[in-house]
């Protein structure tokens, strides 16, 4: 079964950091492109950053919102990727899910983890 | 950005009737490569967002036929040919052609 699954959400003050992992099965990992995407309380739907594969030489993009404080990363032998949040601000707070990006599409989406930046 | 612009927002329907939700996007989506990247996905209430529908048209595997998308270059719709109780939820549309993605704002389904 394909299946992403996501960690490390929490409560974290303004100024703050958070690490975020993913977890993929099910699949070749390595063969695909990788993304997040954030979920707003108000529900709006925002992409948030995205690693390429090898083929891609690993090259990252940010959505302008989290460029400079964000960092998508990938561990090809842990099939994982993560997303490092730093400086966090209010307007983060959201519900963070790992996808894996097919060609102009996100075809499978992890059960995403909240993150709550709050004092 | 391309902003992508769903409507109606809202959507009363009776069980066993057709609904339909429309997608504008502000830019024409077609790729250099001469494919249409707009994506349909469903979030039922408590779930994550699942595909239903991707290059305009193709309905991913094990979504039910009564689901169908169409159309082209800037105008795209979704349509159930017969609304069931399970397609409670939010609808949204995603462009792919232009980085960064964006979706629309989501429509929200619900039975009448």
């Amino acid at each position: 079964e394909v299946q992403l699954v996501e960690s490390g959400g929490g409560l974290v003050q303004p100024g703050g950091s958070l690490r975020l992992s993913c977890a993929a099965s099910g699949f070749t990992f390595s063969d695909y492109d990788m993304d997040w995407v954030r979920q707003f309380p108000g529900k709006g739907l925002e992409w948030v950053g995205r690693t390429r594969n090898r083929v891609g030489s690993y090259s990252t993009m940010y959505a302008a919102s989290v460029e400079g404080r964000f960092t998508v990363s990938r561990d090809d032998s842990e099939k994982s990727v993560y997303l490092q949040m730093n400086s966090l601000k209010t307007e983060d707070t959201a519900v963070y899910y790992c996808t894996r990006d097919n060609w102009g599409s996100l075809d499978v989406w992890g059960q995403g983890t909240m993150v709550t930046v709050s004092s | 950005d391309v902003v992508m612009t769903q409507s109606p927002l809202s959507l009363p329907v009776t069980l066993g009737q057709p609904a339909s939700i429309s997608c504008r996007s502000s830019q024409s989506l077609v790729y250099s490569n001469g494919n249409t990247y707009l994506n349909w996905f469903q979030q039922r209430p408590g779930q994550s967002p699942r595909r239903l529908i991707y290059v305009v048209s193709n309905r991913d595997s094990g979504v039910p036929d009564r689901f169908s998308g169409s159309g082209s270059g800037t105008d795209f719709t979704l349509q159930i040919s017969r609304v069931e109780a399970e397609d409670v939820g939010v609808y949204y549309c995603m462009q792919g052609s232009h980085w960064p993605y964006t979706f629309g704002q989501g429509t929200k389904l619900e039975i009448k």
